[in-house]
């Protein structure tokens, strides 16, 4: 069974810096892209980037790009979310999620959210 | 990059069918066959409903069908029920700045 399992709810500070983790199982890991996926509260899905974690090529959406740096541990089957700054507006649930055909979201991680107070 | 349009809200009364349209332009719903839909209920992940315009993942109920016509997708659930209350999305490949596009969402209630 694929399997994409994230990092528990965050609550950081304005200016903080932040990774997110995502597991996968179940599936050849390096086989399959990874995308990570915004919501903000009460708002639709934004694609933010996707990694290829066999040898970490990345794109990005220029709305992020800059922002955060997605990466990926292919020993440990695992891809980050990462912020060197955060900032309130970055409030939001983040999902991973495992690519199929087309570049299109299949497995869906549970979700980490993301609450950034001072 | 411009999300899909998708109706804000659809609503109907349970056994009925209701249709819920994407619309893109002929750089992504209407020139590949890679649009999927999503189910979210509230405080749930996004769930894979139909890829690749008209496919059902195993486990997904025969109810759900997914179709397109030129620049717009569309999903359609018969035999409406409860349980299928909830958001939906579309996705597209797109050939623009990012691979993957998603639809504003739509909210579907069941009377």
């Amino acid at each position: 069974e694929v399997q994409l399992v994230q990092s528990g709810a965050e609550v950081k500070k304005p200016g903080e810096s932040l990774r997110i983790s995502c597991k996968g199982s179940g599936y050849s890991f390096t086989s399959y892209w990874i995308s990570w996926v915004r919501q903000m509260p009460g708002k639709g899905l934004e694609w933010m980037g996707r990694i290829d974690p066999s040898d970490s090529y990345t794109n990005y959406s220029p709305s992020f790009q800059g922002h955060v740096t997605i990466s990926a541990d292919k020993s440990i089957s695992t891809a980050y979310l990462q912020w060197s700054s955060l900032k309130a507006s970055d409030t939001a649930m983040y999902y991973c999620a495992r690519l199929g055909g087309g570049s299109a979201p299949y497995y869906w991680g549970q979700g980490t959210l993301v609450t950034v107070s001072s | 990059q411009s999300a899909l349009t998708q109706p804000a809200s659809v609503s109907g009364s349970p056994g009925q069918s209701i249709t819920i349209s994407c619309t893109g332009t002929s750089s992504d719903v209407g020139g590949y066959n890679y649009v999927s839909w999503y189910q979210q209920h509230p405080g749930k992940a996004p769930k894979l409903m139909i890829y690749e315009v008209s496919n059902r993942p195993s486990g997904v109920s025969n109810r759900f069908s997914g179709s397109k016509s030129g620049n717009t997708a569309s999903l359609t659930i018969s035999g409406l029920q409860a349980e299928d209350e909830a958001d939906y999305y579309c996705s597209s490949y797109t050939t623009s700045s990012t691979p993957t596009v998603f639809g504003g969402g739509t909210k579907l209630t069941v009377l």
